[in-house]
């Protein structure tokens, strides 16, 4: 079965530091992925989608980048965090030839002080 | 631009009620809508729904989806406390990426 696993679940960073959030899919092979960010009380709100290796789409202009170094990696980075980067980061994958269905890993809650 | 808009924003009902909840779209290349119930962390998935009029029902919950009107309801009965949750109205689109367009949610506490 396919597992989507997030690291690390907690993060709390000083304003101007880096980050580096990890996904990685385990059980199945080219999948589409998606990271999201959620603010508190809020939707999700698409950050990147990736459907292939070295393949990123930006949804929105932000302080953020991706990558998909692997088939089943997909890392959030920012160079220098902003007040604003707080929220609970999602990713989430789609086997394309399937389903609809987005599934989610655990979330990272970050916390930008 | 496109959007996906849930009402309410927040609901509290007490345990046994029964509740529905809202969501209205406009999206260029409309595929499926989907629901999510998040609680803690992850959201997880509830119904796709592709064609109009067509109920989808998994125990209480249940949800039909209504395009000419671009919408969609959800309905909770019998709430219990675990009920208590964020629900999630998402669109998919016609694309290759497969992108969803979610809803801000409808917060829902089921009181005792």
């Amino acid at each position: 079965s396919q597992t989507i696993h997030q690291w690390p679940a907690t993060l709390v960073q000083p304003v101007g530091s880096p980050l580096s959030l990890e996904c990685t899919v385990e059980g199945t092979s080219n999948p589409n992925l998606y990271w999201y960010r959620q603010a508190a009380g809020r939707g999700l709100q698409l950050l990147f989608y990736s459907v292939g290796i070295g393949q990123i789409s930006s949804e929105v202009p932000q302080n953020l980048s991706a990558s998909r170094p692997q088939d089943r990696q997909f890392i959030l980075s920012s160079k220098k965090l902003l007040l604003s980067d707080s929220g609970f980061y999602l990713c989430a994958w789609r086997d394309r030839t399937s389903t609809d269905t987005q599934y989610f890993g655990p979330g990272t809650r970050l916390t930008v002080l | 631009e496109d959007k996906v808009v849930q009402s309410p924003l927040s609901l509290v009902v007490h345990e046994g009620d029964t509740v529905t909840l809202n969501c209205s779209y406009e999206v260029t290349n409309f595929r499926s809508l989907l629901w999510y119930k998040q609680e803690k962390k992850a959201p997880t998935f509830l119904f796709m729904l592709t064609s109009s009029g067509i109920e989808k029902k998994s125990g209480r919950l249940s949800s039909i989806l209504d395009k000419k009107e671009l919408s969609s309801i959800l309905n909770i009965t019998a709430t219990q406390t675990g009920d208590s949750a964020i629900y999630l109205c998402a669109i998919r689109e016609y694309s290759s990426a497969s992108k969803i367009i979610f809803g801000s949610g409808t917060r829902l506490s089921i009181r005792p």
